[in-house]
């Protein structure tokens, strides 16, 4: 089944605790791309990949970082969280302008 | 940056109303998504309009891109409950611009 796989549905961490959130997709696409959405702020997009090993920033990187080793994976890392990075997190993949395939999405909050 | 606005930000209707959301975008865009979004799940893609002057129909739902390529709607016939969610636009200038998302419009359906 065609799918993007988040892991871990739900997290709860404390400021300054470094924290991975991974993406995987299984359809071979090259562009992959993480969103947070915040209530009444949409859709915000924080990293983009255009294919392995290139990456660039969205609206809203501040405070994150990606990688794109491999073309199936592209893991979010906070470094060191704080609180006003609680918010719900959506991984999506796509095959050239082709419609976005989503993840189920990650709650993080940040204590 | 590449805007796109989209309203109204909430809309509670009685089953059985008809529904509109409206977008536009602040540039002329290669094509536009719409997205739907159920409540605690993810976005889904709905459909893509390409050509100037495009109307897609999906059952009770039509969907319309303007001439100039700047602005979109999407319109729901006849309500049903199974309508509630948040529905988004995305817009994209063109080549392998990022899709640009609107803040979306959540729908409410009362029976």
């Amino acid at each position: 089944e065609a799918q993007v796989t988040q892991n871990p549905r739900y997290l709860i961490t404390v400021t300054g605790k470094k924290l991975t959130v991974t993406c995987s997709q299984n359809m071979n696409h090259e562009y992959m791309s993480w969103y947070r959405q915040d209530p009444g702020l949409g859709l915000r997009q924080i990293y983009y990949s255009m294919n392995v090993e290139v990456t660039d920033k969205g609206d809203v990187p501040e405070g994150y970082k990606v990688s794109r080793k491999e073309k199936r994976n592209f893991p979010l890392i906070l470094e060191s969280p704080s609180p006003n990075q609680t918010s719900l997190y959506f991984c999506a993949s796509r095959r050239g302008n082709e419609k976005l395939f989503f993840g189920s999405g990650t709650q993080l909050s940040v204590l | 940056g590449q805007q796109v606005m989209q309203i109204p930000q909430y809309q509670h209707v009685q089953e059985g109303e008809d529904f509109t959301t409206y977008c536009n975008s602040s540039t002329t865009l290669s094509n536009i998504q719409w997205y739907k979004q159920r409540p605690g799940g993810h976005p889904v893609f709905l459909i893509q309009l390409v050509k100037s002057g495009e109307v897609k129909k999906q059952k009770r739902l039509t969907f319309q891109f303007g001439e100039a390529k700047k602005n979109s709607s999407l319109h729901i016939t006849a309500t049903q409950t199974t309508d509630v969610g948040t529905y988004f636009c995305a817009g994209q200038l063109g080549g392998n611009t990022p899709l640009v998302f609107g803040k979306g419009t959540r729908l409410s359906v009362i029976a």
